[in-house]
């Protein structure tokens, strides 16, 4: 079984300046998550997908930060403009749980996002 | 508001010993609680869930146990090994008002394995 695959690896980009991730879950499940690593720090939930709508976004910061899920598949993050604190491991993870359960959650291997 | 507080911070242990990590949560309602391990420059991956009526499982070397009473819960690591280096997360999940799960996640324990 393919794993969650995410892309790009690894980005360096300036202040004010845009990137965005794209990460394709494991096929058939319907939950997507997207997490923000900080060096130290455990994962903090940015947003979660059930198939193409949005469970949960309320730590997702808005007005710099977008995310969408076409078609209840691939999804991406976009960051505009970015800021030198959003430097951190960007983390796609997927489940095949629908809402209550406790089906095993897979993660990608993360972007490496650097901001200078 | 929903904690997960990991101990020690970071651990060093020689080859071949063992060793256990401890979490300690105060999240409700609660759902399950998952132990991950994340090497450098990866992602999680995962390596027990336990839900509310479990109180031990393993995976090889790996032992979780959880004391759902007292919210606790730990991770045995037995004869470890040089690929046991990584952080190790725990990440407890309960539900909002919703009925939808939501994890909350330990800031981790940093294990060195020494040769």
């Amino acid at each position: 079984e393919a794993g969650v695959a995410q892309s790009p690896r690894y980005k360096i980009i300036e202040k004010r300046q845009s990137v965005a991730f794209w990460c394709n879950p494991i096929s058939g499940h319907a939950t997507l998550y997207w997490y923000q690593q900080i060096l130290g720090q455990g994962p903090k939930l940015l947003i979660q997908f059930q198939n193409n709508g949005v469970v949960d976004d309320s730590q997702l910061p808005k007005d710099r930060f977008s995310a969408e899920r076409l078609k209840g598949v691939d999804s991406t993050l976009k960051i505009q403009p970015a800021k030198l604190e959003d430097s951190a491991v960007y983390l796609c993870a997927s489940s095949s749980q629908r809402g209550q359960g406790i089906g095993t959650i897979y993660f990608g291997e993360g972007s490496w996002l650097t901001v200078v | 508001k929903n904690q997960v507080e990991q101990s020690p911070q970071s651990l060093i242990i020689l080859e071949g010993k063992n060793c256990t990590l401890q979490c300690n949560y105060t999240v409700s309602p609660f759902s399950n609680l998952r132990w991950y391990k994340q090497d450098t420059g990866r992602g999680p991956v995962s390596l027990t869930i336990m839900t509310f009526s479990e109180n031990t499982k393993s995976n090889g070397r790996y032992t979780a146990t959880l004391d759902a009473d007292t919210k606790q819960s730990s991770l045995h690591i037995t004869a470890s090994q040089l690929s046991d280096s990584a952080s190790y997360i725990c990440v407890v999940s309960g539900f909002d008002n919703f009925g939808n799960e939501k994890l909350t996640f330990g800031t981790g324990t940093r294990l060195t394995i020494i040769p």
